[in-house]
């Protein structure tokens, strides 16, 4: 069974400054690993994806990722954070192509001050 | 939250009755799901259907029902078996098949049920 684990209900940082919004995954196979944003009362929104290749993926709005596949994360930066990027962040694997399901992690909740 | 819709925005039932939440999308796509949002944990898969008048149970189909008699359509019946109905309801829609592609989220249906 897949499962993904975001260790960090709350991270807050203060505008400028860098964000890092951590996960950690499990799979048996090739993980699918994606990271979504959600504003109040809103659907998720993509970010970004990592299937292959180069370990570090960049996505919208500013965002990246790396793929460490030695210690099974995949945590979400920026390197100079918005106030408009408080929001919740999930992060969510797929057990490689044979498997149509993903599996989310509990969310991070990201504060960004002025 | 472009190509899907789902509707109402709100909804409120009483216990007991039966309710259907809509889900349409116009992005062609094959595979429709329906997820649970409660707070803190995440989204849970209840139903997932990869192809026409196909559908498989996720992780929590007890106490829901679907249809997918059109491509663009995937409604989920909350039944009064639900024990905990009350919760935001999720509908995405990707490519499908054995594919590498995202998901993408509908605005979601806030039910509360009293």
């Amino acid at each position: 069974a897949q499962s993904v684990a975001q260790p960090e209900d709350q991270v807050n940082v203060a505008e400028g400054n860098p964000l890092t919004v951590k996960c950690t995954y499990s799979v048996s196979g090739n993980p699918y690993l994606f990271w979504y944003v959600q504003y109040p009362n809103r659907g998720l929104q993509f970010l970004l994806k990592y299937i292959t290749g180069d370990n570090l993926v960049k996505g919208s709005y500013g965002f990246e990722a790396e793929f460490n596949k030695s210690q099974t994360s995949f945590h979400l930066k920026k390197p100079s954070a918005l106030v408009s990027d408080s929001a919740l962040y999930f992060c969510a694997v797929r057990d490689g192509p044979n498997d149509y399901k993903l599996s989310f992690g509990a969310g991070t909740t990201v504060t960004v001050r002025a | 939250d472009g190509g899907i819709t789902q509707s109402p925005k709100y909804l409120f039932r009483k216990e007991g009755q039966n309710v259907t939440l809509s889900c349409e999308q116009n992005l062609n796509h094959d595979a429709m799901y329906w997820y649970r949002q409660d707070p803190g944990q995440g989204l849970r898969l209840i139903y997932y259907s990869q192809i026409v008048n196909d559908f498989q149970k996720g992780d929590i189909a007890e106490g829901y029902s679907v249809s997918r008699e059109k491509k663009e359509s995937f409604p989920l019946t909350v039944t009064s078996a639900q024990k905990n109905p009350t919760a935001f309801y999720l509908c995405a829609s990707s490519i499908g098949g054995h594919s590498s592609y995202e998901q993408y989220f509908g605005p979601g249906t806030r039910l509360t049920v009293t």
